[in-house]
């Protein structure tokens, strides 16, 4: 696709749930990045995949988290045992591959909002 | 590490006022920089980018950026804006080559235009 897509927009969980989020990222894009905004505005990174690779998961916190990126599917963000502190809009962003200056431009997605309650 | 600082969280501006939008990095290692816009309910666009070359940086929607590598710096500017600017502007730093690096966020300044 053109864009990057994520579903869905909006998720309610109460605490304790799951929650899994869906991102296919534009055609021809090698990297995948996740990012947490919570309400005070501040981007944290989360994971970033090369392929279905993960590269760099830095941000990821230990428990509960996980990602992935499989072949011929969407990447997805899984939430095991929702907290009320994991409400925030969850954005996916992709770029093309990392070689070269001219591929410096990551585009994101609409987000998924999700609110545990 | 990398860091973003920007210092205003909010920017009143009348229409058709110039504006300026401060952003501020540290870093042990040459970045690249980026100005992204985000409108209510909406995803990041990118406005500018700064990877190397003139200091000054033209963007989208009649924006502009100047490097200021002494000072580390990257604001901001446009000389006339509009009521469809109001939005929340977030700075970013991406450490190396390439666009596989995370962006390390500033934590945005909302700029709101008046009539």
């Amino acid at each position: 696709g053109e864009e990057v897509a994520q579903t869905p927009k909006h998720l309610v969980r109460g605490e304790g749930q799951k929650a899994k989020l869906y991102c296919a990222p534009i055609k021809g894009h090698s990297y995948v990045f996740w990012y947490q905004q919570v309400l005070k505005n501040e981007f944290k990174f989360l994971i970033s995949f090369q392929n279905e690779n993960v590269f760099d998961e830095t941000g990821m916190p230990k428990e509960r988290f996980s990602a992935k990126c499989l072949p011929n599917s969407p990447c997805s963000l899984e939430i095991q045992a929702t907290k009320l502190e994991d409400s925030a809009v969850y954005f996916c962003a992709s770029s093309m591959t990392g070689t070269g200056t001219l591929n410096t431009e990551a585009f994101f997605g609409q987000g998924t909002r999700l609110t545990v309650v | 590490a990398q860091s973003v600082t920007q210092l205003d969280s909010q920017v009143p501006v009348f229409e058709e006022a110039p504006v300026e939008l401060r952003c501020n990095y540290s870093s042990s290692v040459s970045v690249y920089l980026f100005w992204y816009v985000q409108y209510p309910n909406q995803g990041l666009q990118l406005l500018l980018k700064y990877l190397s070359g003139s200091t000054l940086v033209k963007g989208i929607n009649g924006f502009e950026a100047e490097f200021n590598k002494s000072q580390t710096s990257f604001h901001l500017r446009k000389p006339s804006v509009h009521i469809s600017d109001t939005a929340e502007y977030f700075c970013a730093v991406s450490p190396g080559i390439g666009g596989y690096n995370k962006l390390i966020f500033g934590a945005g300044t909302r700029l709101a235009v008046h009539p």
